[in-house]
């Protein structure tokens, strides 16, 4: 069974168009993310979800929207796509332990390729 | 916010070790990991250590961390072919704050 699902795997679209990526985890995990890695393979966070409250946000434009309408689902919407956002996305969930021992393990996604032509 | 530093390439021949770096600047880290990336793949957990450890040991695996330097290392011995990949580390604050760094390229030569 797949733990966190993306799709589309690939996605080609024109500037200016809105796109969105779907993400899911099947690990009943509390806390969701979406990264960004580039063409250099340098890897930022972008989001993260607890319990429906967004909780980071790195400086990321607000063209990037994350919508999660259950714990098991974080959705990234893009508004006017540029050719800079061109890049693969990663989801990734997590469970918040907070009691020593626990490993809090990120679980990825396989990555959506984005190209803005 | 927090900075995570690797070097970004290692190459190696087949069946040494190889030692990937990684640096960061707040203390207060709770964990740290190693996460391994495939070509064409997502993420996957290699090992991980708590703050309050100096060294853990994995099979081929080593981790070292050096709190006073803010140092963090994964030694992998006998490397081979298939562990060419990207190496990121991460640090975990506060149990839902993860700082990853950019990422190292091992590249195995035979």
């Amino acid at each position: 069974d797949t733990a966190v699902s993306q799709t589309p795997k690939y996605l080609v679209t024109q500037m200016g168009n809105d796109k969105s990526i779907k993400c899911e985890q099947n690990l009943g995990h509390d806390t969701m993310y979406w990264y960004k890695q580039d063409s250099k393979k340098f890897l930022k966070i972008m989001f993260s979800y607890n319990n429906k409250e967004l909780i980071i946000n790195e400086t990321v434009p607000n063209r990037f929207s994350p919508k999660s309408p259950d714990k098991a689902h974080l959705n990234l919407h893009i508004n006017s796509l540029e050719l800079g956002d061109s890049a693969v996305y990663f989801c990734a969930s997590s469970q918040e332990f907070e009691e020593r021992g626990a490993i809090n393990e990120q679980f990825f996604g396989p990555g959506t390729r984005l190209t803005v032509l | 916010g927090e900075d995570v530093e690797q070097s970004l390439f290692l190459s190696v021949r087949e069946g040494d070790s190889s030692v990937i770096n990684c640096t960061y600047t707040d203390s207060s880290s709770t964990y740290l990991y190693w996460y391994k990336q495939e070509p064409g793949a997502g993420l996957q957990l290699l090992t991980y250590i708590f703050s309050n450890m100096d060294m853990k040991q994995d099979q081929r695996l080593t981790v070292l961390l050096n709190k006073k330097d803010k140092h963090l290392s994964l030694r992998i011995a006998d490397t081979q072919t298939g562990d060419s990949a990207i190496y990121f580390c991460a640090v975990l604050y506060n149990f839902n704050k993860f700082y990853f760094g950019s990422g190292t390229k091992l590249n195995v030569k035979p």
